[in-house]
């Protein structure tokens, strides 16, 4: 099976622009996650997805990131306008279910430089 | 709350010797751990996870991990080190209580492995 597939593998962007990174999760899989790690720092949670509804967004550090599952399938996480402190390696994962015997699968994360 | 300390962020080993990650944690409940890998340009990839059965747990590629309440660590190790195990390695854990899947990660360790 095709696993979490992350689009794009890099971004460089000014600061003010705005980006959109994209997930697709493996198909089937109901339960989406958006992880980050900026520099230096550990991997802190952002959000949870569960088909289309947010099911735990407590990790958003502020309005300026907005993310949509339109349909339940596939992901959007939009930054605008996007800051330094962005810069980062963004993570995007899903579940079949939400228990432990249901292991996230990790794509290779989107590489985000705001200069 | 719940937290994960990661006791090395680098560690050196030469091929064919045993490799030792440490990890302690700090849950309210009964936790969940698990350890993730990274290689370069590549995803988290699961190596084994513990959840409250046998205390020694067994993973991918030769490695292992005994959880140890008393101490409240869960390190890794691996007897003999493969070029190949180069990567940076994350201790993670689970609340087992919470809805969803959650995870708070520690900082990494970045192994290198020299011939």
């Amino acid at each position: 099976e095709a696993g979490v597939t992350q689009f794009p593998s890099h971004s460089v962007i000014e600061k003010g622009q705005t980006v959109t990174l994209r997930c697709d999760p493996i198909s089937g899989h109901d339960n989406l996650y958006w992880y980050r790690r900026v520099m230096g720092k550990e991997i802190k949670f952002l959000l949870h997805f569960v088909k289309e509804s947010k099911q735990d967004e407590s990790g958003m550090p502020n309005n300026r990131f907005l993310a949509e599952r339109t349909g339940g399938t596939y992901s959007t996480l939009k930054v605008q306008p996007a800051e330094l402190e962005d810069s980062g390696v963004y993570f995007c994962a899903s579940s079949s279910g939400q228990g432990l015997n249901s292991p996230l699968h990790f794509g290779n994360g989107t590489r985000l430089t705001v200069t | 709350a719940q937290s994960v300390t990661q006791l090395d962020s680098h560690v050196s080993v030469s091929e064919g010797t045993p490799v030792l990650l440490r990890c302690n944690y700090s849950s309210s409940y009964s936790p969940s751990l698990f350890w993730y890998v990274q290689h370069p340009n590549k995803g988290l990839q699961l190596l084994l996870k513990y959840t409250s059965a046998a205390t020694l747990v067994k993973g991918i590629n030769g490695f292992e991990a005994e959880f140890k309440k008393s101490e409240t660590s869960f390190h890794l190790t691996k007897p003999s080190a493969h070029m190949s195990d180069a990567a940076e390695y994350f201790c993670v854990v689970r609340l087992i209580r919470a809805a969803g899947n959650k995870l708070t990660f520690g900082g990494g360790t970045r192994v290198l492995v020299k011939p």
